[in-house]
């Protein structure tokens, strides 16, 4: 059973477009939602996180948007730029010391110039 | 500071060999884990360590076992390599602590291919 679905798969936008990735998780006793950015050949790092004590949470041009209730959250590129050309996972775990972190399963973005 | 460090960065082997991918931080984290990335499924958990001394089977730990060395060492070991272990492998750690976000770091990956 998928505990966390993401969606789309893939995603073209064009540059200065807004990228939106969605997710949804099933357990509720998850309390940490971070997203993940990875570039070819490399390893995914962080790129920002929520708790949902919060419904959105902004750093420059990204943000994510929570729904407790709908157990859904998003992320939201503002003013997409090549090299925002990435992968991108949601994942989500409960905020615990050693609590392994659950991954959606990838969003390939690509950004068109 | 040099991070999560993985050797090595590629391997091939034949149907039935065995290799152990070796994984250290440098960060002092307490927790450290191994995943899989294969097109289309995204990570999934091989084994973890929440601390020095303990490991945790994960989604899919079949065909692997893993040694916690100390708390700068996390290695995975496949005993008897197969063709479904075709991957890249990443290593992770983290802080852990009760205080922080569970930010895991992660290293740059061993692609595996077996023939």
């Amino acid at each position: 059973q998928q505990q966390v679905k993401q969606s789309p798969q893939s995603l073209i936008v064009q540059k200065g477009g807004i990228s939106i990735i969605n997710c949804a998780y099933e357990n509720t006793a998850f309390d940490y939602f971070p997203w993940y950015q990875q570039f070819p050949g490399k390893g995914p790092a962080l790129l920002i996180a929520i708790r949902p004590d919060v419904s959105e949470k902004k750093e420059g041009r990204f943000t994510i948007s929570f729904n407790k209730s709908a157990k859904q959250f998003s992320l939201h590129i503002m003013d997409s730029q090549p090299g925002d050309s990435a992968t991108y996972f949601c994942a989500a775990s409960m905020n615990q010391a050693g609590t392994a972190l659950i991954f959606g399963k990838g969003t390939t973005l690509s950004v068109s110039s | 500071n040099a991070g999560v460090t993985q050797t090595p960065k590629f391997q091939v082997l034949k149907t039935g060999q065995s290799m152990t991918l070796q994984c250290a931080q440098d960060m002092n984290h307490n927790s450290m884990y191994w995943y899989r990335q294969d097109p289309g499924m995204g990570l999934r958990l091989i084994y973890y360590s929440a601390s020095e001394g303990t490991t945790d089977k994960g989604e899919v730990p079949n065909g692997y076992n893993v040694s916690r060395l100390n708390k700068r060492e996390f290695s995975l070991r496949l005993e008897s390599a197969a063709p479904s272990q075709t991957s890249v492998y990443f290593c992770a750690s983290t802080a852990a602590s009760h205080s922080s976000y569970n930010e895991q770091f992660f290293g740059p990956g061993t692609r595996l291919t077996v023939l």
